[in-house]
Order: C-alpha cells, then sequence, then structure tokens
C-alpha cells in the first residue's frame, strides 16, 4: 500500500498569498498517477489537478500541480477567497487507492 | 450532465448492516468502474472499494478495514450501484460516496449518504 504524507497540516496564509502544498508518497508513483481535491466544509471534494500536473475541467490557472516519482507539490499562485479550504492529494497507481490526510490552509 | 445521488444512509446499531444505493445518470453506467469513499478520521478520505464493468471482467476490491465486512455491486440495467454494509463498527461512522473511477481518479462527486454506527 502507497501511503501518502501531506505537509504542513495547517497553513495559515492571507489572501494574495502563495500556498504551496507538498505530498509525499512512501513508494515512487508510476506515471504519475496522482490526483489533488480541494474540500470546503459541508461539501463533497472537488477534482483540481490529475495526473500530477494537468487542470480539471474548470480550474483556475493559478491552481497548479508538479512533481513526480514520490514528492508531489500543489501550488496555489495567489490565494482568493474561496481557495481557504482543505487539500488532499490521492494515487491511483495502484489498489488500494490511498489519500493524504490533508492540509487545511486557513486565513492567517 | 453526470449526476451520482447516493440513498440509503441513516443510523444503525453496532454489529448491524445497511445497503446505500447509488442511481447515476449522464454516462455509460454499464461500461465504468465505480467506487466508494469514505472519510477516515485521521487518515483524510479512504477508498472504500472498486468493481470494474462486467467488461472489464467485474472484478471487486475492498481496502482492508472493510474485506469482507462490505460486499460492491452494481445492476447496470437500473444504473446504479450498491454497498451492502454488514458488522458495521462504530468506526465506519462516515459520510459515502459514490464515484464514478475515471481512470482512477474521481472527477463526479455527489452529496453522499450519511452512515452513523451508534448503539
Amino acid at each position: 500500500e502507497i501511503v501518502l504524507t501531506q505537509s504542513p497540516g495547517t497553513l495559515s496564509l492571507s489572501p494574495g498569498e502563495r500556498a504551496t502544498l507538498s505530498c509525499r508518497a512512501s513508494q515512487s508513483v508510476s506515471s504519475s498517477y496522482l490526483a489533488w481535491y480541494q474540500q470546503k466544509p459541508g461539501q463533497a471534494p472537488r477534482l483540481l489537478i490529475y495526473g500530477a500536473s494537468t487542470r480539471a475541467t474548470g480550474i483556475p490557472d493559478r491552481f497548479s500541480g508538479s512533481g513526480s516519482g514520490t514528492d508531489f507539490t500543489l501550488t496555489v499562485s495567489r490565494l482568493e477567497p474561496e481557495d481557504f479550504a482543505v487539500y488532499y492529494c490521492q494515487h491511483y497507481a495502484s489498489t488500494p487507492l490511498t489519500f493524504g490526510g490533508g492540509t487545511k490552509v486557513e486565513i492567517k | 450532465e453526470v449526476q451520482l445521488v447516493e440513498s440509503g444512509g441513516g443510523l444503525v446499531k453496532p454489529g448491524g448492516s445497511l445497503r446505500l444505493s447509488c442511481a447515476v445518470s449522464g454516462f455509460t453506467f454499464s461500461t465504468a468502474w465505480m467506487s466508494w469513499v469514505r472519510p477516515a478520521p485521521g487518515k483524510g478520505l479512504e477508498w472504500v472499494g472498486r468493481i470494474k464493468s462486467r467488461g472489464s471482467g467485474g472484478t471487486i476490491d475492498y481496502v482492508a478495514p472493510v474485506k469482507d465486512r462490505f460486499t460492491i455491486s452494481r445492476d447496470d440495467s437500473k444504473t446504479t450501484l450498491y454497498l451492502q454494509m454488514d458488522s458495521l463498527k462504530t468506526e465506519d461512522t462516515a459520510v459515502y460516496y459514490c464515484l464514478w473511477y475515471y481512470y482512477g481518479y474521481f472527477p463526479y462527486w455527489g452529496q453522499g449518504t450519511l452512515v452513523t454506527v451508534s448503539s
């Protein structure tokens, strides 16, 4: 089983700042089969990124994903008020699929 | 428009059973692989399992904590996915999401259905 560790657990930033979220895998994630999701309170998660770096339909270009192997990053170039939420990474390289524990991006 | 509508959640005692349903529309259900996902305390989200399409062999995989207790099935004629949950434990309490396993990631999410296991 691939274990995904997200850091930091909480990120306190102001609107307009850059957010950098990390997702580290316990073993290499083949073919960059990694996705990122955003979840707000009371809502279902929303797909942001798949294939480590491809934005999903309708996702603003301030969201970008990068990385390969065991180290992946989600970057939000300039935080908008609606971006304060919890973010999860997920691999789909093999079963069982697993998710990271999440990073909460909160308003400083 | 893709729609996934879960139902069947509720309050059940430990050791009890519950069956969740997911009505699907907006894509070809019979060729789709489907999954269930739930939040897990301290683990973020937890993938519960996956059922392949009949054309892909219909294989079903589960995450270890639910194996031998949960059963995923599908009725292609009704475009409905099911999750039969037996021997429920308090740690199974969660919102359960039915998802289109789209190459392994999940672009479409329903509202989920809440399962509460408590005495």
